[in-house]
C-alpha cells in the first residue's frame, strides 16, 4: 500500500490530453515538492517533472505538473504511442523521513 | 552529464548477502548524493535509502533496518548497497540514481539497474 496514491490505469487516444493524480497527506505533498518519473519497460526510471511543475531540458512541453494543497497532477497533451509508459509520482515524507513514490499509473495509447 | 554504471546480474541463495556497486563517471560525488531504489516483478518503485544531504544525514526505508547498509568511497567515485539476510521477495532490479543537492527526492539520473535474483 503506496502513501502516495495513484490510479492504477488511464488510457487516451492519440493526440487526447490525460490527467494523472498523486494523492497524498500533510506530511508529504503538503509540505513537499513533487517528482514525477516516466518508466519505460526494461528502461530506468526518467525525470519528467520536478519541483511540482519544472521540466528538464528534452522534456517536451505537451507534459506538464501542478500541485494544489496535498495533491499533485500530472498532464500529457497532444498524446503520443510512445507515451505509453507507467507515470510515478513521488515526495518526502517529514513522518516517515523517507522518500515516497506513488503506486505507479499504466498509461495506455489506444 | 552524469553517467552512473552498475555492476551486473546477481543469482543469490536465500540467507545469503548481496553488494551491488554503482560508479559515477563524468562527475563527483561532492556535486550529487547516491540514492537507491528498487523495483520487484509487477510492483511500483521503492525507495530503499541513501544520502540526504539537506538533513546531512544518511537514511534508509523502515522496511530494510538491520538489512541494509549503503556506503560510498569517494577516492572512486563509486557507491555500494549491501542488503543482507536475501528473501524470495528482495527479487528486483535496483537502480542507483542522483539525488540532487538541496532536494530530497529529486533523482536526475540513474544507473542502468541490477537484477538480482534469489532463489534457492
Amino acid at each position: 500500500q503506496s502513501v502516495l496514491t495513484q490510479p492504477p490505469p488511464a488510457s487516451g487516444t492519440p493526440g487526447q490530453r490525460v490527467t494523472i493524480s498523486c494523492s497524498g497527506s500533510s506530511s508529504n505533498i503538503g509540505n513537499n515538492t513533487v517528482n514525477w518519473y516516466q518508466k519505460l519497460p526494461g528502461a530506468a526510471p526518467k525525470l519528467l517533472i520536478y519541483s511540482n511543475n519544472q521540466r528538464p531540458s528534452g522534456v517536451p512541453g505537451r507534459f506538464s505538473g501542478s500541485k494544489y494543497g496535498t495533491s499533485a497532477s500530472l498532464a500529457i497533451s497532444g498524446l503520443q504511442s510512445d507515451d505509453e509508459a507507467v507515470y510515478y509520482c513521488a515526495t518526502w515524507d517529514d513522518t516517515l523521513k523517507a522518500v515516497v513514490f506513488g503506486g505507479g499509473t499504466k498509461l495506455t495509447v489506444l | 552529464q552524469v553517467q552512473l554504471v552498475q555492476s551486473g546480474t546477481e543469482v543469490k541463495k536465500p540467507g545469503s548477502s548481496v553488494k551491488v556497486s554503482c560508479k559515477a563517471s563524468r562527475g563527483t560525488f561532492n556535486n550529487f548524493a547516491i540514492n537507491w531504489v528498487r523495483q520487484a516483478p509487477g510492483q511500483g518503485l521503492e525507495w530503499m535509502g541513501g544520502a540526504i544531504p539537506i538533513f546531512g544525514i544518511a537514511n534508509h526505508a523502515r522496511q530494510f533496518q538491520g538489512r541494509v547498509t549503503i556506503t560510498a568511497d569517494r577516492s572512486t567515485n563509486t557507491a555500494y548497497l549491501e542488503l543482507n539476510s536475501l528473501r524470495s521477495d528482495d527479487t528486483a532490479m535496483y537502480y542507483c540514481a542522483t539525488l540532487r543537492l538541496g532536494e530530497l527526492s529529486l533523482f536526475d539520473h540513474w544507473g542502468q539497474g541490477t537484477l538480482v535474483t534469489v532463489s534457492s
